[in-house]
């Protein structure tokens, strides 16, 4: 099993500024099969990236995903009130798919 | 656009067997896509459980696979998660998803519904 370990745990930034998370992979992960999501709360995950650098029907451009093997970065350009959430990486390459265990944004 | 939505009891019985369904609303279930179930745990992360093809086709997490049942009944437009021998580590807010290819990210989701095992 792929284990995938998020960093940092939580991010603390103001509106405006720009949000960096990272994604270590246990072993090699195909950039094609590698996601983020994005979860508020109470509600279900929304899917922000796919094959680590796409965005997902909706998402806006100051998202971006990037990385390969095992090392991916998920970007907010300039984050909004809106980007405040816990956000998930995934590997859908090799079963079972794995998630990482978050990183919280949170308002500083 | 595909829109799903979890249904079940709130409440099992440790040792007992939690049921949920998932209904497919807005397009057919007998499409080219796989349909599956994560969950997720007061206060923690997400955990696949597994997912099935309209064929009859599945797969399950190892760490839960002998628990787990996915089925699907094509005329309700619908598809079910059976996980057996429960306890209170399964209390979890459960998931529905939509992947458009076995191997592609859960692009659609049920808005969840919570479970607690307790007697």
């Amino acid at each position: 099993e792929i284990v995938l370990t998020q960093s940092p745990g939580t991010l603390s930034l103001s509106p405006g500024e720009r949000a960096t998370l990272y994604c270590r992979a246990s072993q090699r992960v195909s950039s094609s099969y590698f996601a983020w999501y994005q979860q508020k709360p109470g509600q279900a995950p929304r899917l922000l990236m796919y094959a680590a650098s796409s965005r997902a029907a909706g998402i806006p451009d100051r998202f971006s995903g990037s990385g390969s093997a095992t090392d991916f970065t998920l970007t907010i350009s300039r984050l909004e009130p809106e980007d405040f959430a816990v956000y998930y990486c995934q590997q859908y390459g090799s079963s079972p798919w794995t998630f990482g265990q978050g990183t919280k944004v949170e308002i500083k | 656009q595909v829109q799903l939505e979890e249904s079940g009891p709130g409440l099992v019985k440790p040792s007992g067997t939690l049921s949920l369904i998932c209904a497919v609303s807005g397009g057919s279930i007998s499409t080219s896509s796989w349909w599956s179930w994560v969950r997720q745990p007061p206060g923690k992360g997400l955990e696949w459980i597994g997912e099935m093809y309209h064929s009859g086709s599945s797969t399950s997490n190892p760490s839960l696979k002998s628990r787990v049942t996915i089925s699907v009944d094509k005329s309700k437009n619908q598809f079910s998660l059976n996980l057996t021998s429960v306890t209170a580590a399964d209390t979890a807010v459960y998931y529905c998803a939509r992947k458009i290819r076995p191997t592609s990210a859960m692009d659609v989701w049920g808005q969840g519904t919570t479970v607690t095992v307790s007697s």
